[in-house]
């Protein structure tokens, strides 16, 4: 069973505020991985990391950013909110096997108003 | 980027039938794949992993693999009501262990 927490669960903001989406996991992962999920829409990697001080962009393009400071945690930070960030952003890690699965979060559901 | 293409939904079959999911993938050096299922508003669950050509079986779900005709497909034998859920297919690349995801299939079990 995969143990990787997002906090909060659901966020509602309102446009301009500052934001920090938090994702741990304890089960020494080296690999993260942040994707965006629109409702009925597809998943969109946005950020990833393969370690500690290791972050790299996804496909998809995305105002937020994200720091890898410790191995178990990966923050993504949006620095002004938008109506154009809502959506649910989920977290996922895989363990050092190089094929081994991501293993995800239950997300977080941000709504920027 | 990697391309993952699932068979469009929604998919209906009767509870009991055999549900049949169908992916292709575009990207040769891909060795990893695997099936995901995701409830609505739920996050993406690990269902299956398959590394190697042929059938792999776990309870009521088997996943088979052709590499040469980058395909990968997953069947759900004696469909549940509970099996009602969006499949994705996900396809690791090797090379920067990033998974690309297709855009799912929508499966609905009528009772």
């Amino acid at each position: 069973e995969a143990d990787i927490y997002q906090t909060p669960r659901y966020l509602v903001i309102g446009t301009g505020k500052k934001i920090t989406l938090e994702c741990s996991q304890t089960m020494g992962h080296d690999k993260m991985y942040w994707y965006q999920q629109d409702p009925g829409m597809e998943l969109h990697l946005i950020h990833y990391s393969y370690g500690v001080n290791s972050t790299e962009k996804g496909d998809l393009s995305s105002e937020s950013t994200v720091s890898r400071i410790r191995t178990e945690h990966f923050p993504l930070t949006l620095e002004s909110a938008r109506p154009s960030h809502t959506s649910q952003y989920l977290c996922a890690s895989s363990g050092q096997v190089s094929n081994s699965p991501l293993h995800f979060g239950n997300g977080t559901r941000l709504t920027v108003t | 980027q990697k391309e993952v293409e699932q068979n469009s939904g929604p998919l209906s079959v009767p509870e009991g039938a055999i549900a049949s999911l169908n992916c292709t993938y575009s990207d040769r050096v891909s060795q990893s794949f695997f099936w995901y299922r995701q409830y609505s508003g739920k996050s993406p669950e690990l269902i299956m992993s398959i590394y190697s050509n042929g059938d792999k079986e776990d309870g009521r779900f088997t996943a088979q693999l052709n590499k040469a005709s980058q395909y990968v497909s997953l069947l759900i034998r004696d469909s549940q009501p509970s099996d009602s859920a969006t499949y994705l297919c996900a396809v690791l690349d090797p090379n920067d262990y990033k998974l690309s995801f297709g855009a799912g299939t929508t499966v609905t079990v009528r009772a």
